[in-house]
């Protein structure tokens, strides 16, 4: 079992422009969820899917939009990006509904220029 | 607004003492906490969890107490490891967001030989 897997691992941008992000959930789980962690905090909640869905979002703008595959794989895309969307990316696979431990990829360290 | 606080940014300790990890928390509908633990460049790992019918959780050197009271929950690490030395988070599930979860900033922990 691979568990969370996340591509790519770093990423450099510029300002403006727009980055997409992908995970592939561990075994057997079908929902995933995107956190975002600034330098020095914990991570922060971005959105949750579910059946290919948007299920649930935290307190972020627009500009952060994603996407779940049939394969329950899922993409984080951010339009206009902006200074301040340097951060470690994680992503978190879970059962539905179960309330289960969430298991975390490694995940992708974006820095914007 | 933090609902989940981490108030020592960190804590040094010497191998074999105890380790205490704070975490104080403002939502009082919370009633399930965890604890992770992060390694640089890997994600975050599930250590141990707590539910709020309970004021203590035990797995091997870990320990997890919680006074609801207070609105507060601490994790022992005993003996100490320098294995253990990482940043270790407090995390809540939000029962009414998909079970996203709020992070404390985190406590870099660093066990000296």
């Amino acid at each position: 079992d691979a568990g969370v897997t996340q591509s790519p691992t770093h990423l450099i941008k510029t300002r403006g422009q727009q980055v997409t992000l992908r995970c592939s959930p561990k075994s057997g789980h079908d929902t995933v969820s995107w956190y975002q962690q600034a330098l020095g905090q914990g991570p922060q909640f971005i959105f949750q899917y579910y059946e290919e869905e948007e299920r649930q979002r935290g307190n972020f703008p627009d500009r952060f939009s994603g996407h779940q595959f049939p394969n329950y794989s899922s993409e984080l895309n951010v339009n206009a990006l902006l200074l301040g969307d340097s951060a470690l990316y994680l992503c978190a696979s879970s059962r539905w509904a179960g309330g289960d431990e969430q298991f975390f990829g490694p995940g992708t360290r974006l820095t914007v220029l | 607004d933090q609902q989940v606080k981490q108030n020592s940014p960190s804590l040094s300790v010497q191998e074999g003492r105890i380790s205490i990890l704070n975490c104080d928390y403002t939502n009082s509908m919370f009633d399930y906490f965890l604890w992770y633990k992060k390694y640089p460049a890997e994600g975050p790992t599930f250590l141990i969890s707590i539910s709020s019918i309970k004021d203590k959780n035990e797995d091997g050197r870990f320990t997890v107490f919680l006074n609801k009271s207070a609105k507060h929950l601490s994790l022992h690490i005993v003996p100490s490891q320098p294995g253990d030395s990482a940043v270790y988070f407090c995390a809540a599930p939000n029962s009414n967001s998909g079970y996203a979860l709020n992070f404390g900033k985190g406590t870099s922990l660093l066990v000296t030989p």
